[in-house]
């Protein structure tokens, strides 16, 4: 069984922190992902990344970056979080093919 | 014209009935088509895998896709009250279509049965 594990389900974070989101993944994927899920907007593509050390902009890259140094993990990071940035984020691996594997997700609030 | 169309609902039905989920797309590029089910509070888990057009049945579950009209379906046979969530459409097209394994998404469709 695939299995991808974010590092928190829930977490509150004030405006301005720096937060860290971390997703490990145990199938040796190449292609790594990370969403963020809203009510009545779906999911949005952030940042993806098909290799270590590569990454590409998703649709709403704007305010978030990502690191992957080894390849079973990958990192989302808000530089200064704000409030509009409370959200439900999704990572997600897939092998070289096109169905993605989600973990289950980190619910956060920024006050 | 959005990319992907799914129908939010939300849709309620009694136990045992057959539902139909759908999508369409605008994309002729698509090729490679999931549904995936999301359950309150928790990661999405894929259901179904297609590719191109066709059926795939897997238990209950029955998945179709008519590439020519753009429309995407699935069915579940015998709905129960575990089948309740939230159920997404995703599409791709594939390395091939210079996707680079991007999926586009419907917003889901909200499904409850009611025992």
């Amino acid at each position: 069984d695939v299995k991808v594990t974010q590092s928190s389900r829930y977490l509150v974070k004030r405006t301005g922190e720096k937060v860290f989101l971390e997703c490990v993944q145990d199938m040796d994927h190449e292609n790594m992902f990370w969403y963020r899920q809203d009510p009545g907007l779906g999911l949005r593509l952030i940042y993806f990344s098909y290799d270590v050390k590569m990454k590409e902009k998703g649709d709403i890259p704007e305010g978030y970056s990502v690191s992957r140094e080894k390849k079973e993990r990958f990192s989302l990071i808000l530089e200064s979080a704000s409030t509009n940035q409370t959200s439900m984020y999704l990572c997600a691996s897939s092998p070289p093919r096109d169905e993605q594997y989600f973990g289950p997700g980190t619910r956060l609030t920024v006050t | 014209q959005k990319e992907v169309e799914q129908d939010p609902g939300p849709l309620s039905v009694p136990e045992g009935a057959i539902v139909s989920l759908n999508c369409t797309y605008s994309n002729s590029a698509f090729q490679y088509f999931m549904w995936y089910r999301q359950y309150s509070r928790k990661g999405p888990e894929l259901l179904m895998y297609t590719y191109s057009s066709g059926n795939k049945e897997d238990g209950r579950f029955t998945a179709q896709v008519d590439k020519s009209s753009k429309y995407i379906s699935l069915f579940i046979r015998d709905s129960q009250p575990s089948d309740s969530a939230t159920y997404l459409c995703a599409m791709s097209a594939g390395m091939s279509g210079g996707s680079n394994y991007k999926l586009t998404f419907g917003k889901g469709t909200l499904l409850t049965v009611n025992p």
